[in-house]
């Protein structure tokens, strides 16, 4: 039982270019998020999904896109990268909505995104 | 808007003893979950505890346990015979209609 897998664990791009993080659980559940973690400012949530193919912003949304066609799988993409995205991004997911519904999330292992 | 408070950066702790995290939080909402989570130097971020806003006992997990001040808005964390294993980044999260994380805690435990 692997878990929330994350796709890289580190990558480096140049300023404009464009890139996609894969997240993949499989725990079977329906909720899932992306947060980034800043020095300083703990996580912050970016977009997260109730289902498959559904999607919802979070508190730091712009810059940003996110699809989920397939219940296992939640990908963020940056279409132009910008220096203030370099971060951490985690991937998370639960049997139920955070928050909402108060459920716990399982985390994936982060990956280190360096944009120059 | 709700908001978590996590006001120690840094805390270390020697080997054995006992260390408190604090955290504090503010809401309109009545009922929600708090949690602690901890982030090793890996950067998996591990769930260590969760508590109900609605119960008042105080939840534990083995050599972890909080102190949960619902008038307060108080959710402090304890961690008693502390080990090496320990040291890592601790989180303190909100989960009402929305869920919110603290800026963190580093904690050192020192042999």
């Amino acid at each position: 039982n692997a878990g929330v897998t994350q796709t890289p664990k580190f990558r480096v791009l140049k300023t404009g270019q464009s890139m996609t993080l894969l997240c993949a659980q499989d725990m079977n559940h329906e909720y899932m998020y992306w947060y980034r973690q800043d020095p300083g400012m703990g996580l912050r949530l970016i977009h997260y999904s109730v289902g498959e193919g559904t999607t919802a912003k979070g508190e730091v949304p712009d810059g940003y896109n996110v699809s989920r066609l397939k219940k296992q799988n939640f990908l963020l993409g940056l279409e132009s990268a910008a220096p203030s995205q370099t971060s951490v991004y985690f991937c998370a997911s639960s049997s139920g909505l955070a928050g909402v519904k108060r459920e716990t999330q399982y985390f994936g292992p982060g990956t280190r995104l360096l944009v120059l | 808007a709700q908001t978590v408070t996590q006001s120690q950066p840094e805390m270390s702790v020697q080997e054995a003893e006992t260390v408190t995290l604090s955290c504090t939080y503010d809401t309109s909402e009545s009922d929600y979950y708090l949690f602690w989570y901890k982030q090793p130097p890996s950067r998996q971020m591990i769930l260590v505890i969760r508590q109900e806003a609605y119960k008042q006992q105080n939840a534990t997990e083995n050599r972890f346990s909080v102190n949960f001040q619902k008038a307060a808005k108080s959710f402090s964390l304890k961690i008693s015979d502390s080990q090496l294993g320990d040291a890592a980044m601790y989180f303190c999260a909100y989960g009402g209609n929305q869920f919110y994380f603290g800026t963190g805690t580093s904690l050192t435990v020192i042999p």
